[in-house]
């Protein structure tokens, strides 16, 4: 079946520092590939996603790319700010199941001032 | 994207008893789910809740535990059903919109006493 397997955290960095958070995932067919990130006391929202190989999504300054030679939907962001202090999952939505989502196991970011 | 709001946004129930949870979004979608997320832990899918039809729920998880009404398409209910500590979780639920890509509530906490 399919799966989704990303760093454990958490990940404590210092304001402006280069975060990667990496990501693997195993899936039949061509899945799509997201990042959602869950801020303290709230739901989950998404972050960027990408539908085929070499695909780039971004947002907010975080980018991600379909690789579908590794498997792999690194997460990687050049300035990290306290706000960016979350928790974040990849996931893949494959059509052939039912468009459900796999999440990977989730990483705790904390950017410390 | 989707709007989407749940009810209550948090309880705190005795052990034995049920609470159910409302799920309404901004526009007719055709696809709606429930997912659990245990705390310190990542998603699990509950069920895909279904329009005029019964649920279809995942290994694990029961009808008579977690009954699921969907009697449109932009509302369904999720009953947590004779309830134990071990119950206590995030509940979201989240809606499809386009082809592969969900949007989700903001989550309603549940604590079992």
């Amino acid at each position: 079946g399919n799966s989704v397997t990303q760093m454990e955290g958490p990940v404590t960095l210092s304001e402006e520092a280069f975060l990667t958070i990496n990501c693997t995932y195993t899936a039949t067919g061509y899945p799509s590939l997201f990042w959602y990130v869950q801020y303290p006391g709230e739901g989950l929202q998404l972050l960027l996603k990408a539908t085929k190989a070499d695909d780039k999504g971004s947002n907010k300054g975080f980018e991600a790319t379909y690789r579908k030679e590794t498997t792999s939907f690194h997460l990687e962001k050049g300035s990290v700010q306290v706000s960016d202090s979350a928790v974040y999952f990849c996931a893949l939505s494959a059509k052939a199941a039912g468009n459900k989502l796999t999440f990977g196991g989730g990483t705790r970011v904390l950017v410390k001032p | 994207s989707a709007v989407i709001s749940q009810k209550p946004s948090r309880d705190i129930c005795q052990r034995g008893t049920s609470l159910t949870i409302q799920c309404q979004v901004d526009s007719q979608v055709t696809m709606m789910f429930w997912y659990r997320q245990q705390p310190g832990q990542s998603l699990t899918l509950i069920a895909t809740a279904n329009q005029g039809s019964e649920a279809t729920y995942e290994s694990g998880f029961v009808i008579d535990k977690f009954p699921i009404s969907r009697p449109n398409l932009t509302f369904s209910t999720l009953t947590v059903s004779n309830m134990s500590p071990e119950d206590s979780s995030i509940y979201l639920c989240s809606v499809l919109k386009g082809t592969d890509t969900q949007y989700f509530g903001p989550g309603t906490r549940l604590t079992v006493l």
